[in-house]
């Protein structure tokens, strides 16, 4: 069962903000909201993560609502660099549980 | 760089061939991970080591046989493929089990299987 949902595509100019959204309505207490990237034909790259507080590093910023349900990425400036496909995953930090990688979105950051 | 290195980046081979992928992390993990993805796929899980233990084989055909002589090395060796194992073959390492959540990933190798 797919624990988010995110639009499969998005386009953003370059030099702008993107926001890319996830839902997570069944989310549990304990399980951490992660974000990686895959550029094209590259291994997946760790982005940001967040528990319950907004998050920002030097890539982007997390932003989850206060009932958790939902969360949204953001690529402050964004560059043609950071066109790629975008996975929101959900689940708890420690255990063996598989990392699954759904569909994501496809950002296009355009000239 | 990742930390997470991958040998060959490219490579084509027959259905006949055998031919060895190689994965070398330099960031002391101790798990580490083989993924497949196929176009317009998501990544699927293949195999898992932790210590040099298999723990995970996602069932995988036999001809696909990994091998991990210590934490920081992972081979995936091929023999007799089908043109649809043609793929991006993946190598990621985490810490350990516990944390596999945050998977640090190599840049893969293209396979193609003519």
């Amino acid at each position: 069962d797919a624990k988010t949902t995110q639009p499969p595509s998005m386009d953003c100019a370059e030099g702008r903000a993107a926001n890319l959204p996830c839902n997570h309505s069944t989310i549990s207490g304990n399980e951490y909201v992660y974000w990686y990237r895959q550029i094209h034909s590259q291994g997946p790259q760790y982005i940001i993560h967040g528990l319950k507080n907004n998050e920002t590093n030097e890539m982007a910023s997390l932003i989850i609502t206060e009932d958790r349900k939902s969360s949204t990425l953001i690529l402050p400036h964004a560059t043609l660099r950071d066109t790629a496909v975008y996975y929101c995953i959900v689940r708890d930090q420690g255990g063996s549980e598989k990392l699954v990688f759904g569909k994501g979105t496809k950002l296009t950051v355009n000239p | 760089e990742t930390g997470v290195t991958q040998t060959p980046r490219h490579l084509v081979m027959g259905m006949t061939n055998k031919k060895s992928l190689k994965c070398e992390q330099h960031l002391g993990h101790n798990a580490m991970y083989w993924y497949k993805q196929s176009a317009k796929k998501p990544l699927e899980l293949m195999f898992v080591y932790n210590f040099k233990e298999q723990t995970e084989n996602n069932s995988v055909p036999s001809r696909f046989s990994p091998e991990c002589p210590n934490s920081s090395h992972l081979f995936l060796h091929l023999h007799t493929l089908q043109p649809e194992d043609s793929a991006l073959y993946l190598c990621a390492s985490s810490q350990d089990l516990g944390w596999s959540i945050q998977q640090y990933f190599g840049p893969g190798t293209r396979l193609t299987v003519t």
